[in-house]
């Protein structure tokens, strides 16, 4: 099944320990992105990826890092968690990288709880 | 970067169909719209997307105004599983997309 990949679903951690939250995607798309879903602020993109080790900064990019050293996956690393990183994350991958762009799929999305 | 205007929601009866608007009115000539739906508790799916011509698929259709600056989802029969959040998005030239608060699609039985 085709398909994005996050894990974990839930996670609390404390505030400063470092964490990576990890995204596969299997169906050999070029493009992979994550964002951010805070209420009332919809989802902002964080980092995205157009190609392995091209990655590129989102609206939002600020104490988060990325990695693309494989195809497949993008995980997304919080050195330094703090609260205001609680949030819920969704990673997203899509073929090609030209128009006509196709459709995203999405993960299930990384609840985060910092404390 | 252009954005879309959309209602914050809508109702609808079951089995009836569903025309969700969005407003773009500065859009681009290469930006495609895009719409995508969000379930409770799920990540965003996504639905379809044209640039210029209307298009349909299994899922929904999309209406294109002449002049680009408006669009139309069309669901033809809503069920209770198209209660979503549905969100019209443009396409920037850097590939991200720009989310909008969405409209929040009711279904009433």
């Amino acid at each position: 099944e085709a398909q994005v990949t996050q894990n974990p679903r839930y996670l609390i951690t404390v505030t400063g320990k470092k964490l990576t939250v990890t995204c596969s995607q299997n169906m050999n798309h070029e493009y992979m992105s994550w964002y951010r879903q805070d209420p009332g602020l919809g989802l902002r993109q964080i980092y995205y990826s157009m190609n392995v080790e091209v990655t590129d900064k989102g609206d939002v990019p600020e104490g988060y890092k990325v990695s693309r050293k494989e195809k497949r996956n993008f995980p997304l690393i919080l050195e330094s968690p703090s609260p205001n990183q609680t949030s819920l994350y969704f990673c997203a991958s899509s073929r090609g990288t030209g128009a006509p762009l196709s459709g995203y799929t999405f993960g299930s999305g990384t609840r985060l709880t910092v404390v | 970067d252009a954005k879309t205007t959309q209602p914050n929601s809508m109702e609808s009866n079951e089995e009836e169909p569903v025309h969700l608007p969005c407003n773009h009115s500065t859009i681009s000539g290469t930006d495609y719209i895009h719409w995508y739906r969000q379930l409770p508790s799920q990540g965003p799916e996504y639905v379809i997307h044209g640039l210029t011509s209307n298009v349909n698929n299994r899922m929904a259709s999309l209406a294109i105004a002449e002049d680009r600056k408006s669009s139309t989802l069309i669901l033809h029969r809503a069920t209770l599983r198209d209660a979503a959040v549905y969100y019209c998005i443009l396409s920037a030239s850097n590939y991200q997309l720009i989310w909008g608060a969405g409209t929040k699609l009711i279904i009433k039985p």
